[in-house]
């Protein structure tokens, strides 16, 4: 069984629309993230969740919008894509944010290319 | 803030060879500190983690890295070099307060026959 899981694995779309993905984990973690990884690969915090609560925004601009329907899901929704948001999406989690020498399991990643 | 700084993109070693990534940190509290693998289209994968237990770490894959404070490194290393091991490796460091990770700018390791 998959731990953290990701769909879809490659999104090809236009700019100006919207677009979601979704990232589930089954290993009853209290603590999601999402990170974006540029064309360099450099890898950047964007969002973390802590049982279905935001915790952490890192400058990302409002047309990103997290959602966790629960503990084990936190979906990715984007409005108005940009050609900059072109890069791959890592869902991630880890055991409880009170911890944070915790490993933290990654997703397969979410390769998003906006034309 | 916390920061991490490798240095090398790139390391080429020839199979059998030493590995030896760097990894220095900036941190103003204690750190927690990782070394991840990430293999091509793939996602990331923990190898070893510092968590102040003891300041040589052992990982997966043969791997192990040594914490030294007075140099703030956390420098990644393997004897002997195998073809899999070809990969992207990133040091990240643990914020104590939300356990977001922020990470090096990662090293490519490439390994020649």
């Amino acid at each position: 069984d998959t731990a953290v899981s990701q769909t879809p694995k490659y999104l090809v779309t236009q700019m100006g629309n919207d677009k979601s993905i979704k990232c589930e984990q089954n290993l009853g973690h209290d603590t999601m993230y999402w990170y974006k990884q540029d064309s360099k690969k450099f890898l950047k915090i964007m969002f973390s969740y802590n049982n279905k609560e935001l915790i952490i925004n890192e400058t990302v601009p409002n047309r990103f919008s997290p959602k966790s329907p629960d503990k084990a899901h936190l979906n990715l929704h984007i409005n108005s894509l940009e050609l900059g948001d072109s890069a791959v999406y890592f869902c991630a989690s880890s055991q409880t944010l009170a911890e944070p020498y915790n490993e933290q399991f990654f997703g397969p990643g979410t390769r998003l290319t906006v034309l | 803030a916390q920061s991490v700084t490798q240095l090398g993109s790139h390391v080429s070693v020839s199979e059998g060879a030493l590995v030896l990534l760097r990894c220095n940190y900036s941190s103003s509290v204690p750190p927690y500190l990782f070394w991840y693998v990430q293999y091509p289209n793939q996602g990331l994968q923990l190898l070893l983690k510092y968590t102040s237990a003891a300041t040589l770490v052992k990982g997966i894959n043969g791997f192990e890295a040594e914490f030294k404070k007075s140099e703030t490194s956390f420098h990644l290393t393997k004897p002997s070099a195998h073809m899999s091991d070809a990969a992207e490796y990133f040091c990240a460091v643990s914020d104590s307060g939300y356990s977001t990770l922020t990470f090096g700018k990662g090293t490519m390791l490439l390994v020649s026959p």
